[in-house]
């Protein structure tokens, strides 16, 4: 069965504090990785879409790494305004399955 | 483009009362999605469709809800009898040339039945 485990849960930095989120998964046939931003009171917002091991995508202080198992996105330097729920979904041969989240908290 | 519309954007209803959800894709967008969104499960898949026709309904949780896409611009999403326990928010997300692609989400109808 497809499984996608995000962590940590929650996540509280001082602003310029970098650290980085883990999302692992077990799928049959991975299509695509994706990373989602969600606000408090909206829907999700795509960041990055990975197809591949090795693969590496960036977007200001955001950069998505993915390997066979998992998928990491760094923060580098994060702003109060990085503040906000992180999905991953990971999209395999029969299924889209979502993480629960990590909510991070960036204090100035 | 004004995104993925979603209407209404809160319900409140009793337990028992028909609920309809509506949804407007992004303009030539041919994936629609429903997803139902709690604090115990978090984010789930409900239905979605290519072209107006539904793919794949495995993820409707039971047979009171039911979805139509009778165009490529509007799609419901129907609770008949609605419970409690399908409190939750609902979102519709639309994308371009399928489940591969980045999805556009839109800002959800928070349901509560009473």
């Amino acid at each position: 069965e497809d499984q996608v485990t995000q962590s940590p849960e929650a996540l509280r930095l001082q602003e310029g504090e970098s650290s980085s989120l883990n999302c692992s998964y077990t799928v049959s046939g991975l299509r695509g990785l994706f990373w989602y931003r969600q606000d408090p009171g909206k829907g999700p917002e795509f960041l990055f879409t990975l197809y591949s091991a090795g693969e590496e995508k960036e977007k200001e202080r955001l950069k998505a790494t993915l390997t066979k198992k998992e998928s990491f996105l760094h923060i580098t330097a994060p702003k109060p305004e990085d503040s906000a729920t992180y999905l991953c979904a990971v999209q395999g041969d029969y299924k889209l399955s979502f993480g629960a989240g990590t909510t991070v908290t960036v204090r100035a | 483009d004004a995104g993925v519309i979603q209407s209404p954007r809160h319900e409140v209803t009793e337990m028992g009362q028909e609920v309809t959800l509506r949804c407007k894709p992004i303009s030539g967008h041919d994936y629609l999605f429903w997803y139902r969104q709690t604090m115990m499960r978090g984010l789930e898949l409900l239905i979605y469709f290519n072209n107006n026709v539904p793919i794949d309904d495995s993820g409707m949780p039971e047979d009171r809800f039911s979805a139509k896409m009778p165009n490529a611009s509007f799609s419901t999403l129907k609770i008949q009898p609605s419970e409690p326990r399908d409190s939750a928010v609902y979102f519709c997300a639309s994308s371009l040339g399928g489940t591969d692609n980045e999805q556009f989400f839109g800002p959800g109808t928070r349901l509560t039945v009473l």
